[in-house]
């Protein structure tokens, strides 16, 4: 079936250095990619997005990067700093954006001092 | 603005008892859901509404029902708890599919 590939399931990296999570999708006709982020105990939030239009959207710190022939985006998290450790999720829409988002099974990230 | 919200926070049932997880947004959005959590598993979807008056079955859908009251409420419903349906359930609300969802704060809920 339809399905979010993510990798690594833990990321640990000293503070100030960079992380990149890894997401691959099997539906090229996706076209819709979130990243969400949750703390412990609390609920995902959604952090960066990004469409199919577009190979690369950045907010501060994050930047999301998407290429639709290899089916495959990946969150990076540069200048890494303690509050930043969380488990990351990314999501697609898959199958033409009949259903809701199908989620990556998460990449705890730890932020080493 | 509250946003999503969800009762209750944390349940405990025993196996073959029956319990409605209620969920009300305020943001005016036209599609919820309702998904678990599971550890190592991510979020999964159980049920989905794309707007008032639809719903539709997601990925695990099995042993639960649903109901789209208005175009701010969305229930689930279990109606014979079992032991596998242990889990952490979030309701999520959105403008569409397209778009970002808000989710709710959670239901921890346990079967024995």
């Amino acid at each position: 079936g339809e399905n979010v590939e993510q990798h690594p399931s833990t990321l640990s990296v000293q503070e100030g250095d960079s992380a990149v999570i890894k997401c691959t999708y099997s539906d090229s006709a996706s076209n819709y990619f979130p990243w969400y982020k949750q703390e412990l105990g609390k609920r995902p939030q959604l952090i960066i997005d990004i469409r199919s239009n577009v190979g690369e959207k950045k907010d501060q710190r994050i930047a999301v990067t998407l290429n639709k022939t290899a089916k495959h985006f990946s969150l990076h998290i540069t200048e890494t700093q303690p509050e930043d450790s969380a488990v990351y999720f990314c999501a697609a829409l898959l199958g033409g954006g009949a259903d809701g988002l199908t989620f990556g099974k998460g990449t705890h990230l730890i932020i080493q001092p | 603005n509250a946003g999503v919200t969800q009762t209750p926070k944390f349940q405990v049932l025993k196996t073959g008892q029956s319990m409605t997880l209620q969920c009300a947004q305020d943001m005016n959005h036209n599609s919820m859901y309702w998904y678990r959590q599971d550890p190592g598993m991510g979020l999964r979807l159980i049920y989905y509404s794309a707007s008032e008056g639809t719903t539709d079955k997601g990925e695990v859908p099995n042993g639960y029902n649903v109901s789209r009251l208005n175009k701010r409420e969305f229930s689930l419903r279990l109606e014979s708890a079992a032991p596998s349906q242990t889990s952490v359930y979030f309701c999520a609300s959105s403008v569409d599919h397209y778009y970002g969802y808000t989710f709710g704060s959670g239901t921890r809920l346990t079967v024995v």
